[in-house]
């Protein structure tokens, strides 16, 4: 499989429920970024976690770092239907390069 | 306070003809990257460049496809002779000389999406 691979690739959840998803990767990370993209358009950055992080909140949104399983997982609490997107896990690599590595997303449909 | 802005949204072209994308990154940012993505697919990295440098560009195919980012002006992604499987979507993100040695995100545009006839 590639570096950042998410899973599962589809989510439909009820609004109002917890959304989770999971990113694995095989190279060591400065870090690893998760990003929503909307149907048509451009990536937004939702949150970083570092290499020396285990977990970082931000507003709704939860995110967790395994190092040693080179995972990650993604938690959107109380979701919304506007939360419904395509989310992917980028990463990092250690060094000087500085090109992510994305994985194939996972489509979170949220019914209302 | 504008973002990373990519131009043209759209563009058409058939077959044999030359496509130009044309990126310009935020405000301060020296730092330009491309990436490609097929329906349904992540992100694919093509090439990294600094202003008149090209850094690394081990993503980007060897035949018919350039980039550019001179000191004046947006970077340019020009694909000659485009093919159907050129059809995608093709992103930029800019990132300060800061940020790129640093734990920073890269901000990213909201892409050309590239139709081939």
């Amino acid at each position: 499989s590639q570096q950042g691979e998410e899973d599962p690739q589809a989510l439909s959840i009820q609004e109002g429920e917890n959304a989770t998803m999971n990113c694995s990767y095989k190279t060591s990370i400065n870090n690893l970024q998760w990003y929503r993209q909307n149907s048509g358009r451009g990536l937004v950055h939702l949150i970083l976690i570092r290499s020396n992080e285990r977990e970082k909140h931000s507003g709704r949104l939860r995110v967790t770092l395994d190092t040693s399983k080179k995972s990650s997982s993604l938690l959107i609490t109380a979701s919304r239907a506007a939360d419904t997107a395509s989310y992917f896990c980028a990463t990092d690599p250690s060094g000087s390069a500085r090109q992510l590595t994305f994985g194939s997303g996972t489509q979170l449909t949220v019914l209302p | 306070n504008a973002g990373v802005m990519q131009n043209p949204r759209h563009l058409v072209r058939r077959r044999g003809q030359e496509a130009r994308l044309r990126c310009s990154p935020m405000k301060g940012h020296s730092h330009v990257y491309w990436y490609r993505q097929l329906p349904e697919e992540g992100l694919k990295f093509m090439v990294y460049l600094q202003k008149e440098n090209i850094i690394d560009e081990s993503g980007m195919p060897k035949e018919r496809f350039s980039a550019e980012f001179p000191k004046e002006g947006p970077s340019i992604l020009r694909i000659q002779q485009v093919v159907r499987g050129d059809s995608a979507a093709y992103f930029c993100a800019s990132s300060s000389l800061r940020d790129s040695h640093s734990n920073q995100p890269q901000h990213f545009g909201d892409g050309t999406r590239l139709s081939i006839l």
